[in-house]
């Protein structure tokens, strides 16, 4: 079964400071792994994925993430915090070789940029 | 370029009053589609998905239903709300390829009373 978890309900950090929202999964083959932000009643806005290649992946608004397959982890990363970076933001994961199509979204943490 | 729509935005409903939540999707066709359920504004419980008309997969047994009449049309249903249903309701779709990321709309936000 194919799952991820992000162990933090929320990160605090300070306009221009960098961030780091952590998620973690677990897969029995090699996993296609995504990053989702969500504004306040919204829908969820995909920001970037991990399909193979490169570990680190770039996506929009100058988030990145780092595969990296020894941890199992996932981490989203910006070099430097907007205060419009505040949102909820979900880690999934699919696993391509059960023939399952759906993702499996983590909890979500929520990040929160002071001025 | 392909856009989700999804309604009612907001629907206030009584106990035990049927529901129909729409999903329609444009600009792609064989979409995979989605609903899912976010209860406090958290994590995201899949309810069911569909790789094709009449095609219908559920996650998790409960009081809602689902079905596919057109290629690009997804319904949520129920015949009696319960308290519980109260949510907001997403419905997402992905290419039918095999990277599957998920484009989702702009939801439905459910009260039972």
């Amino acid at each position: 079964a194919q799952s991820v978890a992000q162990p933090e309900d929320q990160v605090n950090v300070a306009e221009g400071n960098p961030l780091t929202v952590k998620c973690t999964y677990s897969v029995s083959g090699n996993p296609y792994l995504f990053w989702y932000v969500q504004y306040p009643n919204r829908g969820l806005q995909f920001l970037l994925k991990y399909i193979t290649g490169d570990n680190l992946v770039k996506g929009s608004y100058g988030f990145e993430a780092e595969f990296n397959k020894s941890q199992t982890s996932f981490h989203l990363k910006k070099p430097s915090a907007l205060v419009s970076d505040s949102a909820l933001y979900f880690c999934a994961v699919r696993d391509p070789y059960t023939g399952r199509r759906a993702l499996t979204f983590g909890s979500g943490t929520r990040l929160q940029v002071q001025p | 370029s392909q856009t989700i729509h999804q309604w009612p935005a907001t629907l206030v409903q009584p106990v035990g009053s049927p529901l129909s939540l729409e999903c329609t999707v444009e600009g792609t066709s064989n979409p995979n589609l989605y609903w899912y359920r976010q209860a406090a504004g958290r994590g995201l419980q899949l309810l069911f998905y569909s790789v094709g008309i009449g095609q219908i997969s559920s996650e998790v047994p409960q009081n809602l239903s689902a079905s596919r009449p057109q290629d690009r049309q997804f319904i949520l249903s129920s015949k009696k709300l319960l308290l519980s249903d109260s949510g907001f309701y997403l419905c997402a779709w992905s290419p039918s390829d095999t990277h599957n990321e998920q484009f989702f709309g702009p939801g439905t936000r459910l009260t039972v009373l």
